[in-house]
């Protein structure tokens, strides 16, 4: 089964801009999604089709995916960023969807 | 604006059957999106359980979370404009926050239930 590893946590300071990672087998050959998810709340689509918006969510949000390695960049980040992160891809070799384990965003 | 609503029964028992419907609202369910179930355990990250497709076809269309499908099944009722997931032999380990979730883009997931938390005890 396809696995996505995801850093367990990263910490930025306020107006810095916060990198999060999101590592598969050749992942830059599918499209990833990326997830904010507040305490409580259902999971926020941010980023879909690895580099697009959703219409609401800031410019300052937006992905890449290369290689082995997808990321969210979280740009002038604001104390409100601070959330949990997932990253998502459909496997297309099972038929099935999978997320990566996560990352809790600390804004300092 | 698509909304979504979970709902069935907060507890079940172990070894027990969960039954929950994910209510749609502001769109057809039959308008061709894939209409997913996703769980999260209490402190946990997210897990995708399974998806179907909305739109009638000639065979139902149905992908599972290859971990859970031997006790999974999800199904659509097109008149009430639901769909629904069924869980048999629960224990310990089922109990999460259950939502539903609309598929988008490349099976990205635009439109979220709140979610409904489900605890297996007796």
């Amino acid at each position: 089964s396809y696995v996505l590893t995801q850093p367990p946590s990263v910490s930025v300071a306020p107006g810095q801009t916060a990198t999060i990672t999101c590592g598969g087998t050749n992942i830059g050959g599918n499209s990833v999604h990326w997830y904010q998810q507040t305490p409580g709340q259902a999971p926020v689509l941010v980023v879909y089709d690895n580099i697009d918006r959703p219409s609401g969510i800031p410019e300052r949000f937006s992905g890449s995916n290369s290689g082995n390695t997808a990321a969210l960049s979280i740009s002038r980040v604001e104390a409100g960023d601070e959330a949990d992160y997932y990253c998502h891809v459909w496997d297309s070799s099972g038929d099935h969807s999978v997320f990566g384990g996560g990352t809790k965003l600390t804004v300092l | 604006q698509v909304q979504l609503q979970e709902s069935g029964p907060g507890l079940v028992k172990p070894s027990g059957t969960l039954s929950l419907t994910c209510a749609v609202s502001g769109g057809s369910i039959s308008r061709g999106n894939w209409w997913n179930w996703v769980r999260q355990p209490p402190g946990k990250g997210l897990e995708w359980i399974g998806e179907i497709y909305g739109e009638i076809d000639h065979s139902e269309r149905v992908h599972y979370n290859p971990s859970l499908r031997s006790r999974v099944t999800i199904s659509v009722d097109r008149s009430k404009n639901q769909f629904s997931l069924k869980v048999i032999s629960m224990t310990a380990a089922d109990t999460a926050v259950y939502y539903c979730a609309r598929g988008y883009s490349s099976s990205s997931l635009d439109y979220w239930g709140q979610g409904t938390l489900v605890t297996v005890s007796s």
